[in-house]
């Protein structure tokens, strides 16, 4: 199985911040990573997938990078809006998550 | 729109059964790959059981051979049976449907409590 290991679990950060959270695979994935944001009590928002494509409808702050078993997710100028936890997603085999970071106001 | 409403969750004992229900709208659940995702109480997502429009399905290894995801073509809904249930299966069960193998649309979820 793919483990993703994703860092921090927790971040503090001031609106304006660029922020970035990483998912490492434990092994190769190609670019097959998806990233999502979640607000308490809500379901999960698909914001990147193919590990740089930006989901219709999501500003253009967030982007995402990566190839192979490295993966970053950059906020470029947090809002009051991205306040929430975010994980990543493998699906080259099977499915994996990360554990979850979350981003909290400093 | 296209979109996808979860029912059938509820409080059920150890041992116990229970099936949700996916309802779809705008989109025919039989020519789409829809899974199940879910989240235990203040914990992260872990993916559950995926069916693809051909009827293939994959499970967890945490829950294979308890759970059985399955449709109904007729009534546009996807159904995830549970039996065996443990309090390890005490979460949040979300339905998607899935593009290109990722999850892209998610419902609201429905809640699944397993406890004496």
């Amino acid at each position: 199985d793919i483990q993703m290991t994703q860092s921090p679990s927790t971040l503090s950060a001031s609106v304006g911040d660029r922020v970035t959270i990483t998912c490492r695979a434990s092994r190769g994935i190609s670019n097959w990573v998806a990233w999502y944001q979640q607000k308490p009590g809500k379901a999960p928002q698909l914001l990147i997938y193919t590990a740089s494509t930006l989901q219709s409808g999501v500003p253009s702050r967030f982007s995402g990078s990566g190839f192979g078993t490295e993966f970053t997710l950059s906020i470029s100028s947090l809002q009051p809006d991205d306040f929430a936890t975010y994980y990543c997603l493998q699906y080259t085999n099977s499915w994996t998550f990360g554990q979850g970071t979350k981003v909290e106001i400093k | 729109e296209v979109q996808v409403v979860e029912s059938g969750g509820g409080l059920v004992q150890p041992g116990g059964s229970l099936r949700l229900s996916c309802a779809a709208s705008a989109f025919t659940v039989s020519g789409s790959f829809m899974s199940w995702v879910r989240q235990a109480p203040g914990e992260g997502l872990e993916w559950v059981s995926i069916i693809y429009s051909g009827g293939n399905t994959y499970y967890a290894d945490s829950v294979k051979g308890r759970f059985t995801i399955s449709r109904d073509n007729s009534k546009n809904t996807l159904f995830l049976q549970m039996n065996s249930l443990t309090v390890e299966d005490t979460a949040v069960y979300f339905c998607t449907i899935v593009t290109n193998y990722y999850m892209d649309v998610w419902g609201i979820g429905t809640t699944v409590t397993v406890s004496s």
